[in-house]
């Protein structure tokens, strides 16, 4: 199915350090989200994005709905070792489409 | 229970079985999605199911694969005739309608040998 093109695919950072993610599609979604994945875990929601232009925070977590409703972003604020995961977004119309995930490696 | 469930949790099956696998959405969520997510991968849409409303298959990859909803309620994704490239993770969602978030389960792990 089609997918979303999610960059960067992994990251390695010290802890302390603020991350950023992007995903892109050429199609328009309705309303983008953001889950993260542990290893035997199904995705849990992180944030989700309703409207063009919306910035949305919660905790040490932003992310913005594209004004083009075609992109999105996530940044995690002074990161923390169990920030560790698989990050992914997601464009729902309604179903969803998924970018490929980033894998976060937050180093102590 | 207050989130999605799945059954089985694993599955091991011989290449040319059928496999058939369950999802009990959260009360009262009208749509319940089927995905399929295999080793390092993203997440692949496979079925929509929206009420009443014929479901949306367009991610089904062929026409093995089927699934059910019924009762509005517990949704039952099959596979006919498993191949080895059907080894994944298929997780099921539900979202209390379309434009609402969907809540993901923990997976059925399917392994054809």
């Amino acid at each position: 199915g089609q997918q979303l093109n999610q960059s960067p695919q992994s990251m390695f950072i010290q802890e302390g350090e603020d991350v950023s993610m992007n995903c892109t599609s050429s199609s328009i979604f309705n309303t983008w989200l953001w889950y993260k994945q542990d290893p035997g875990e199904g995705p849990v929601l992180l944030i989700a994005l309703y409207k063009a232009g919306e910035l949305t925070s919660n905790g040490r977590l932003t992310a913005q709905f594209g004004i083009t409703r075609k992109d999105s972003f996530l940044n995690i604020s002074a990161s923390i070792p169990s920030d560790v995961g698989i990050y992914f977004c997601a464009g729902q119309r309604p179903g969803m489409r998924f970018g490929a995930g980033t894998r976060l490696t937050v180093k102590p | 229970g207050a989130g999605v469930s799945q059954s089985p949790s694993n599955k091991v099956t011989e290449k040319g079985k059928d496999v058939e696998l369950r999802c009990d959405p959260i009360s009262g969520h009208t749509a319940l999605y089927w995905y399929r997510q295999s080793l390092g991968q993203g997440l692949e849409f496979l079925i929509y199911f929206q009420g009443n409303s014929a479901p949306d298959k367009s991610g089904l990859p062929s026409d093995r694969f089927s699934a059910e909803r019924t009762g509005g309620s517990v949704s039952t994704l099959t596979i006919q005739r498993t191949q080895q490239e059907d080894s994944a993770v298929y997780l099921c969602a539900s979202s209390r309608d379309f434009r609402e978030t969907q809540y993901f389960g923990p997976g059925t792990r399917l392994l054809v040998l």
